[in-house]
């Protein structure tokens, strides 16, 4: 069952905030984030682990929310350089395999 | 740059035409993936190999045939495909294949653009 991210896309200027969240109708074990650029190949961001502590990357954070079976990535005071599309991936019950959400779609502009 | 490259970046065929996708890793990794990313679709896995033996074929038709000589290397080769698997198709590795809650981290290469005429 793949998860599901929301919102789609987003625009923001410079310096402004965004979260992205990503539901799973399963319990999880972890939740993988990603980040693609046009042309590009899917950056690892950040694992959060069942159990585990909120992560940070740059100024970008996620936190996970095992009971609610979500996780949301945090996006502060957003720069040029965080356009791209974000990618939650779950692991559920199934070693080896991560299921992905559609993406959210980040704009930053000037 | 991820240590994970694939070839050729793009690749039109004919529905009738037979092709490879290629991928490498430089990373020592023992696992590795092939997915497919459509538009506006989440990231759908095909195949997945643990130190050359595959352990996952995600119900994908068998126009698609992976092969993996050795931990560094992944095929895909193509025939007879379709318009609607026109898409990025992108290899992944991982250090190993990991356990339920220990999942490892997924290192992606750029991905081969495909278009079927």
């Amino acid at each position: 069952q793949q998860p599901v991210q929301s919102p789609q896309a987003v625009i923001l200027r410079e310096g402004e905030d965004a979260v992205i969240n990503c539901s799973s109708s399963k319990a999880l074990y972890s939740v993988h984030w990603y980040r693609q650029k046009h042309g590009e190949a899917p950056v690892f961001l950040m694992i959060l682990l069942k159990g585990g502590e909120q992560k940070g990357h740059e100024k970008i954070s996620a936190s996970f929310n095992e009971k609610k079976q979500q996780s949301s990535l945090y996006l502060t005071a957003s720069q040029l350089s965080y356009s791209g599309t974000y990618f939650c991936g779950t692991e559920g019950d199934s070693w080896g395999k991560l299921q992905f959400g559609a993406g959210t779609q980040v704009v930053v502009t000037p | 740059e991820t240590g994970v490259t694939q070839t050729p970046r793009h690749l039109v065929m004919g529905m009738t035409n037979k092709k490879s996708l290629k991928c490498e890793q430089h990373l020592g990794h023992n696992a590795m993936y092939w997915y497919k990313q459509s538009a506006k679709k989440p990231l759908e896995l095909m195949f997945v190999y643990s130190l050359e033996e595959r352990v996952e074929n995600n119900s994908v038709p068998s126009r698609f045939s992976p092969e993996c000589p050795n931990s560094s290397h992944l095929f895909l080769h193509l025939h007879t495909l379709q318009p609607e698997d026109s898409a990025l198709y992108l290899c992944a590795s991982s250090q190993d294949l990991g356990l339920a809650g220990f999942q490892e981290t997924q290192y992606f290469g750029p991905g081969t653009r495909l278009l079927v005429l």
